[in-house]
């Protein structure tokens, strides 16, 4: 019974290609996030959304781009993947914005 | 800027040798100060919340405690189960729940 729920878990694509992927959360948390972890494990914010509206839009290509259908859903699309957004993507939803995170798995996106 | 910084990046210990884990942060105003720990290949998993200097938690052979510049993590008699990556971060006072990093240390417990 995954809490918090991404996929694809790998991710190998070639620059240019549009990629997403995808998260959900069973936890009935109103707030979801998306972090981005570099080679050197360092985890940086992209966004979060509170019930469906989006409350943190970080300094992000607008290549990237937030949907959540739903508040159990959060995902992400990537349009013109770059060699640069190689990275592990995870997704965390929190009851409310000031509670500790749950975590997915992580997405570890390869571009080539 | 708000800040976060872990030292060591790197730390092995001997199982039982107990040692400290040190997370110093510069921030507009503190809310809430999070540990995290994470295994390779895995998402952090959450430890503690502390919210203002002089609170203390436990759990198991951890102990998290907060200062008005630091925090640390103290491991007692660590065990190789224990090898994982820490993670500390912050978040300011305001609403918009974001939380901000430290670069992590890499524990490496031996039998």
């Amino acid at each position: 019974d995954t809490a918090v729920s991404q996929t694809p878990k790998y991710l190998v694509t070639q620059m240019g290609n549009d990629k997403s992927i995808k998260c959900e959360q069973n936890l009935g948390h109103d707030t979801m996030y998306w972090y981005k972890q570099d080679s050197k494990k360092f985890l940086k914010i992209m966004f979060s959304y509170n019930n469906k509206e989006l409350i943190i839009n970080e300094t992000v290509p607008n290549r990237f781009s937030p949907k959540s259908p739903d508040k159990a859903h959060l995902n992400l699309h990537i349009n013109s993947l770059e060699l640069g957004d190689s990275a592990v993507y995870f997704c965390a939803s929190s009851q409310r914005r000031g509670d500790g995170y749950t975590f997915g798995s992580g997405t570890r996106l390869t571009v080539v | 800027e708000d800040q976060v910084t872990q030292s060591p990046e790197a730390l092995r210990l001997q199982e039982g040798e107990s040692s400290s884990l040190n997370c110093s942060y510069t921030v507009s105003g503190l809310r809430g100060l999070f540990w995290y720990r994470q295994d390779p290949g895995k998402g952090p998993e959450f430890l503690f919340t502390l919210y203002s200097a002089g609170e203390e938690k436990e759990k198991e052979r951890l102990k998290a405690t907060l200062t008005k510049k630091e925090s640390f993590l103290h491991i007692t008699a660590p065990k190789p189960e224990d090898s994982a990556t820490y993670l500390c971060a912050v978040q300011a006072t305001g609403n918009t729940g974001k939380l901000i990093f430290g670069q992590g240390t890499t524990l490496q417990v031996k039998p």
